[in-house]
């Protein structure tokens, strides 16, 4: 089984909807990440979250929310979508810096969203 | 503001030529420096960490290094082959923030 699994792998929504992205990892790290990727703007990130009870804006983080439900689990939601969200969204997780090898971060294999 | 950059943006090579990709970032302060694949349409697949401490890493048919000096990492891939093409990207990981910050990527064709 995967170690960082998304859910849906593909969705096409309309403008004003309210999207949920999840992400689960089995593989007991703290970290958590959320990330889009565009043709030609390459990846940036969303949100992250160090644990349970620490959430952090990323780059691009207007029109996101984030829920972190358990230490395996961080949702993406996208309140009222739009089309320039249309994208490919990555969640990634990795470790705490202190441990080795150390922030490696390791990505689930990505949602599809379209926004017509 | 920590910028990083792959050049070139795509790469055509005939089967078994040994290869360079090359990634450069503008702060030297960085954590580590990660290198990764991704397939068309897929997630990223991991293939060398590399921390600020160390000066290169190997796995199979790759090796990367690292000049935290001048801003540099190259990936160096032996012996090429069809199976190798996808595009590659290089991020670097500055201070505590959690931050990877990617490079555009560079596209690789291996030509059987």
């Amino acid at each position: 089984d995967a170690d960082v699994t998304q859910t849906p792998r593909n969705r096409i929504t309309k403008t004003g909807k309210r999207i949920m992205l999840e992400c689960s990892q089995t593989k007991g790290h703290d970290r958590m990440y959320w990330y889009r990727q565009d043709p030609g703007l390459g990846l940036r990130l969303i949100y992250y979250s160090f644990d349970v009870k620490d959430i952090n804006k990323g780059e691009i983080s207007d029109g996101y929310s984030v829920s972190r439900q358990a230490q395996a689990k961080f949702s993406l939601s996208l309140e009222s979508a739009i089309p320039n969200q249309t994208a490919l969204y990555f969640c990634a997780t990795s470790d705490s810096p202190g441990a080795q090898p150390g922030n490696e971060q390791f990505f689930g294999p990505g949602t599809r969203l379209t926004v017509l | 503001k920590q910028e990083v950059t792959q050049i070139p943006a795509a790469l055509s090579v005939p089967e078994g030529e040994n290869l360079v990709l090359n990634c450069s970032f503008t702060d030297s302060a960085i954590y580590n420096l990660q290198w990764f694949r991704q397939d068309p349409g897929k997630g990223l697949t991991s293939l060398l960490l590399i921390q600020s401490s160390q000066r290169e890493q190997t796995s199979g048919r790759l090796n990367a290094s690292l000049d935290k000096s001048s801003g540099r990492s190259t990936l160096y891939i032996a012996a090429s082959q069809p199976g190798d093409s996808a595009t590659y990207l290089c991020a670097v990981f500055s201070g505590n923030t959690g931050k990877l910050i990617f490079g555009q990527g560079t596209t690789l064709q291996v030509k059987p």
